[in-house]
């Protein structure tokens, strides 16, 4: 009963460096989305994505890129981290029916040196 | 566009108090109000939901009535536990055909003592 699944949990980055934060979820959902997590911000949208091969912009997508090759994965890459992007990473996913219901995974704790 | 303000934390109670935290928005049209709970470690789950003016949601022994007319969704409980320490985010949506973003409030810290 995996449900969303975060990888790394934690990661420490110069700036410059790339990285891929993997999400992976098990429960066949359409709909996922990638969020950041601040604090006294609370969560903002990066990218998401409503099927295989289709993905748009959130409210905050610069400096990150996404792909959709399959309904299971949805990657986040960072392309040249900077510390402004210093945060938690979070990815969800949901369905048409139910899409407000989202189901969180449990993180991705990313600071930029 | 879509806001929506929380009250600041952290809302520091002793076990068996009554808890209100306070969420209000703004928003074009008839949006659905959620309040999500994220736990220390883990991802935000949904906790309830309601989707029209006059609705109340309720779940584990937490309720929020969707108040129209002073734009509200108060979260309450009558008596709180130590296990519900925890992060409070009130949120929107838009109820659409199709998918549609939530937007957050900033979360209210909630710290319960025995």
């Amino acid at each position: 009963n995996a449900g969303v699944t975060q990888t790394p949990k934690f990661q420490v980055l110069k700036t410059g460096q790339s990285m891929t934060l993997q999400c992976a979820q098990d429960m066949n959902h359409e709909y996922m989305s990638w969020y950041r997590q601040d604090p006294g911000m609370g969560l903002r949208l990066i990218h998401y994505s409503v099927g295989a091969g289709i993905t748009d912009q959130g409210e905050v997508p610069n400096g990150y890129n996404v792909s959709r090759s399959t309904t299971e994965d949805f990657p986040l890459r960072l392309l040249s981290a900077a510390p402004s992007q210093t945060s938690v990473y979070f990815c969800a996913s949901s369905t048409p029916g139910q899409n407000e219901k989202l189901f969180f995974g449990s993180g991705t704790q990313l600071s930029v040196l | 566009g879509n806001s929506v303000t929380q009250m600041e934390g952290p809302v520091t109670l002793s076990e068996e108090a009554f808890l209100t935290i306070n969420c209000t928005y703004t928003a074009t049209g008839y949006p659905s109000l959620f309040w999500y709970v994220q736990y220390p470690g883990e991802g935000l789950q949904l906790l309830l939901k309601a989707t029209k003016a006059d609705d109340k949601g309720s779940n584990k022994g937490f309720e929020a009535t969707y108040r129209k007319e002073t734009t509200s969704f108060h979260l309450e409980k009558g008596s709180v536990q130590v296990s519900d320490s925890a992060v409070y985010f009130c949120a929107l949506g838009p109820r659409v055909k199709g998918y549609s973003t939530l937007t957050f409030g900033k979360g209210t810290m909630l710290l319960v003592s025995p």
